[in-house]
């Protein structure tokens, strides 16, 4: 069965360095989003993107964040000098076609970002 | 912003017995909502949906009932088995919108 998947499971950096987070979405899905879980709270959404440009984003995603999709198969977030408080589960998903109907999103197995 | 709201954070039950989890939401712009399940180091795995257009939605052992007037909905769960154990997040979305809106989530425990 198709799955999505991130690179790395885990990514340890230090406050004010960048991260790329990685993302495969599943080859035939055309929206890919981001989300992130914040230990202990609510998985939030970040970003949608499709067709090659950012659809919607929430009021977390700054200007220290990026989406890309360098080439046909990945998806990356970036997070420009990372704070204390983007330590988080970040998840991506994409779907088929935009959410509604039975078009759901997948899921991701998460990238842990832990910033000391 | 609490648009989906899940006020219990936990709920035990028996193998074999009934899973009621509850939801809330506030925004009436939503006309999609989803069951999500969740594994400790997993992401979410979609479990069941309903549209707004409807007010029952049954897969196997998951039924989804949709009350908008009160915007509340539930998912039950029967028999609710140990394999089931994991965190429910609710969530909800607009046409036309990508945007899923999560829900605090509900720790269930199925005790064989």
């Amino acid at each position: 069965e198709p799955e999505v998947t991130q690179t790395p499971s885990h990514q340890v950096t230090q406050m004010g360095q960048e991260v790329i987070l990685r993302c495969v979405p599943i080859s035939n899905h055309l929206y890919f989003y981001w989300y992130r879980q914040i230990l202990g709270q609510k998985v939030e959404f970040l970003v949608s993107f499709y067709n090659n440009e950012i659809s919607e984003k929430s009021e977390i995603f700054d200007d220290q964040f990026s989406v890309e999709r360098p080439d046909g198969s990945n998806f990356t977030l970036k997070i420009r000098s990372t704070k204390l408080e983007d330590s988080a589960m970040y998840f991506c998903a994409s779907s088929e076609y935009e959410t509604s109907g039975d078009n759901e999103q997948f899921f991701g197995p998460g990238t842990r970002l832990t910033v000391l | 912003d609490q648009q989906v709201k899940q006020n219990s954070p936990s709920l035990s039950v028996q193998e074999g017995r009934i899973s009621i989890l509850n939801c809330d939401y506030t925004n009436s712009m939503f006309d999609y909502f989803l069951w999500y399940k969740k594994y400790p180091a997993e992401g979410p795995t979609f479990l069941i949906s309903i549209s707004s257009i409807k007010d029952k939605n049954e897969d196997g052992r998951f039924t989804v009932f949709l009350n908008k007037s009160a915007k509340h909905l539930s998912l039950h769960i029967v028999p609710s088995q140990p394999g089931d154990s994991a965190v429910y997040f609710c969530a909800a979305s607009s046409g036309g919108y990508q945007k899923v809106t999560f829900g605090t989530g509900t720790k269930l425990q199925v005790i064989p």
